[in-house]
């Protein structure tokens, strides 16, 4: 069975410009979530979706960022205009039992210059 | 409000020793879950362990094991005979069931093991 797919893996952009990543739970599960992880602040959840919901957007870090689960096999994450501190590795997962499980993806790199 | 604590930043320790990563966490609810997740150097997220915090009976897999205390709020993970191959950043995580579906995760600690 394929995991949780996540695009692009890497991604190099100037400041200023719009980014999107991608992801593709895994089928069947209902619950999804982005994580940012950086250095400094280590893993931080940035917001969750329950059949294609949004739950909890409270670590989404200011308006620049937009999520949205169109169904239940995709979602999107948004940056405009992104910013050089935005640069951390993006992190989706998938489950589907109240506390069970997350399975991540392999992460999409950012980088912003 | 939850929060992990793993004080190790970094460990080093030579092959065959044991070590034990330390997990420290805090929260309001009765009920809920406690993680083990694993990153390698190749950046993944490795699912290690799953425990509820109604089961405090410790749980050893192979090398691996966890000690779980509530009485302590900790949830210690500890490799015996350790392997280059654990080398990893170690995370502990928290879920509180009822009052949010959130895994929030501690600052992880770097285990180097060095041949």
């Amino acid at each position: 069975d394929a995991g949780v797919i996540q695009s692009p893996r890497h991604e190099v952009t100037e400041m200023g410009q719009e980014v999107t990543l991608r992801c593709k739970p895994i089928s069947g599960h209902d619950y999804l979530f982005w994580y940012r992880q950086t250095m400094m602040r280590g893993l931080e959840l940035l917001i969750y979706f329950n059949n294609n919901v949004p739950i909890d957007d409270s670590g989404m870090p200011e308006d620049r960022f937009s999520a949205k689960m169109p169904n239940a096999s995709f979602s999107t994450l948004k940056i405009q205009p992104s910013e050089p501190r935005d640069s951390a590795v993006y992190f989706c997962a998938s489950t589907t039992l109240n506390g069970g499980e997350l399975f991540f993806g392999e992460g999409s790199r950012l980088t912003v210059l | 409000a939850q929060k992990v604590t793993q004080a190790q930043t970094e460990i080093s320790v030579v092959e065959k020793e044991d070590v034990t990563l330390d997990c420290v966490y805090e929260t309001r609810d009765t009920t809920y879950y406690l993680f083990w997740y694993k990153q390698p150097p190749s950046g993944e997220l490795v699912f290690l362990i799953r425990r509820n915090s109604f089961d405090e009976q410790n749980e050893i897999s192979g090398r691996y094991s966890w000690n779980f205390q509530k009485s302590t709020s900790s949830f210690n993970f500890t490799i015996t005979a350790s392997q280059v191959v654990d080398s990893a950043v170690y995370f502990c995580a928290l879920s509180e069931v009822y009052s949010s579906y959130k895994l929030i995760f501690g600052s992880g600690t770097r285990l180097l093991v060095r041949p």
